[in-house]
């Protein structure tokens, strides 16, 4: 079991919004601004997407933005794209020099 | 562009040793930033194994730490990783990744991965 819980799948049609979440507790999603969010397709390796709840590296979308509400994360995809099909996974700072992830979510574009 | 390259045994005994080596071009290790194993079983969700720094400073998930060894190589620009007493519960997708700003709770840069099944 997976120490951060997400939906396992969620669902959209191309030009829509989708947000996934990312529930945790006060010890780590809660206590840290440092939740992360990925990408991965099928066999391959995750793409880095958010950093420090909110932050996009280099070259991703703008369409891709994440937010925080007490013990729980999310990532906003916003204009679907059939690209943007595949698995998100949320990660957190979980103090005590620990990190801990999300079990994922399949993001299935209609 | 930095790359990240896993190798090692694709299959390892029960109660031995899993080794791997991430092969990193583009940057080099010495030059900062953290440098970490992530593991993914199959079917299954992302587990941080843990975390080395250029400077040696090293973080292992509590679960796995009586049990891990990670190092850096800086003549050879390669990361490694030992598990030991393995079982069929460590049979999983190994990938290695670069840390992204000064802390090791973000990757940035991944490899391809390794897949390690632990079987007699």
């Amino acid at each position: 079991q997976s120490a951060l819980t997400q939906p396992p799948s969620a669902s959209g049609s191309p030009g829509q919004s989708v947000t996934i979440s990312c529930t945790g507790t006060s010890s780590d999603v809660g206590g840290y601004n440092y939740v992360s969010w990925y990408q991965q397709h099928p066999g391959k390796a995750p793409k880095f997407m958010i950093y420090e709840v909110t932050k996009r590296p280099s070259g991703v979308p703008d369409r891709f933005s994440g937010s925080k509400s007490g013990n729980t994360a999310s990532l906003t995809v916003s204009g679907l794209q059939p690209e943007d099909e595949g698995y998100y996974y949320c990660s957190s700072y979980a103090g005590s020099n620990n990190v801990v992830f999300g079990g994922g979510t399949k993001l299935t574009v209609l | 562009q930095v790359q990240l390259q896993e190798s090692g045994p694709g299959l390892v005994k029960p109660s031995e040793t899993l080794s791997l080596t991430c092969s990193v071009s583009g940057y080099y290790i010495s030059s900062g930033y953290y440098w970490g194993w992530i593991r993914q079983p199959p079917g299954k969700g992302l587990e941080w194994i843990g975390s080395m720094s250029h400077t040696k400073s090293t973080f292992y998930n509590p679960s796995l730490k009586s049990r891990v060894a990670i190092s850096i190589d800086t003549s050879k620009n390669q990361l490694s990783l030992k598990l030991s007493s393995v079982t069929a519960a460590d049979t999983a997708t190994y990938f290695c990744a670069k840390g992204h700003t000064a802390n090791y709770y973000n990757f940035e840069y991944w490899g391809q991965g390794a897949l390690v099944t632990v079987s007699s």
